[in-house]
């Protein structure tokens, strides 16, 4: 079965700073995912990529899929308290057609 | 724009009580998911439905029942409660099997099983 790892798996930066979250796939990756998650709260879908060097940017957040590679990066530009979240990275990939997703990368932003 | 709305948000069970987590979507998607989520474990799948009075097993569905009678409702009940259920369960929602735009979710439910 297809797994999701992602890296780091937390990450301490200060405000102000760039940062980039991986997500590398044991297999073909057809589509991958972006999920902002914050306490008590679901997850956020923040961004979809399905062709191979796509590259999607929201705000000063920028997602890149390198299907060779099998690997998406989410990098963030001038990180701000409000980036603070855990990340998680999801592809179709589950054995019922259905979302599988990495274990998720905690981010947390130093004022 | 409700969205998925799950509730409770919070429960303490004791050990062999049941009870049932309900799931509502307003966006009349016919795919709708449970995962439960354990820290650093990532997001497990439970129990699938793909549409009103279809359900199927995912990767966890030991100890858990679910059931489809509308499309807008999917609640998954614990019959027997066991501290290995203590988890944070989110219903999610999708317009097709191929997930285009991405599952919508809902807020999750922090269940303690003491």
């Amino acid at each position: 079965s297809q797994e999701l790892e992602q890296s780091p798996q937390s990450l301490i930066v200060q405000e102000g700073k760039n940062l980039t979250i991986n997500c590398t796939s044991s297999k073909t990756l057809y589509g991958l995912y972006w999920y902002k998650q914050k306490y008590g709260e679901g997850l956020i879908f923040l961004m979809m990529l399905q062709k191979g060097g796509e590259e999607k940017s929201h705000e000063k957040i920028t997602a890149k899929l390198d299907e060779k590679k099998q690997q998406s990066s989410l990098h963030i530009t001038a990180s701000q308290p409000s980036h603070a979240g855990i990340y998680l990275c999801g592809a179709e990939g589950g054995s019922q057609g259905n979302l599988i997703f990495g274990k998720g990368t905690k981010l947390s932003v130093k004022p | 724009n409700a969205g998925v709305t799950q509730t409770p948000k919070f429960r303490i069970l004791k050990i062999g009580q049941s009870m049932t987590l309900q799931c509502a979507q307003d966006m009349n998607h016919n795919y709708m998911y449970w995962y439960r989520q354990d820290p650093g474990m990532g997001l497990k799948l439970i129990y699938y439905s793909v549409g009103a009075g279809i359900t199927d097993k995912g990767e966890v569905p030991n100890g858990y029942n679910v059931s489809r009678s509308t499309t807008e409702d999917f609640p998954l009940r614990l019959e027997l409660a066991a501290p290995s259920q203590t988890s944070v369960y989110f219903c999610a929602s999708s317009y097709s099997s191929g997930p285009v735009g991405g599952y919508t979710f809902g807020s999750g439910t922090r269940l303690t099983v003491v």
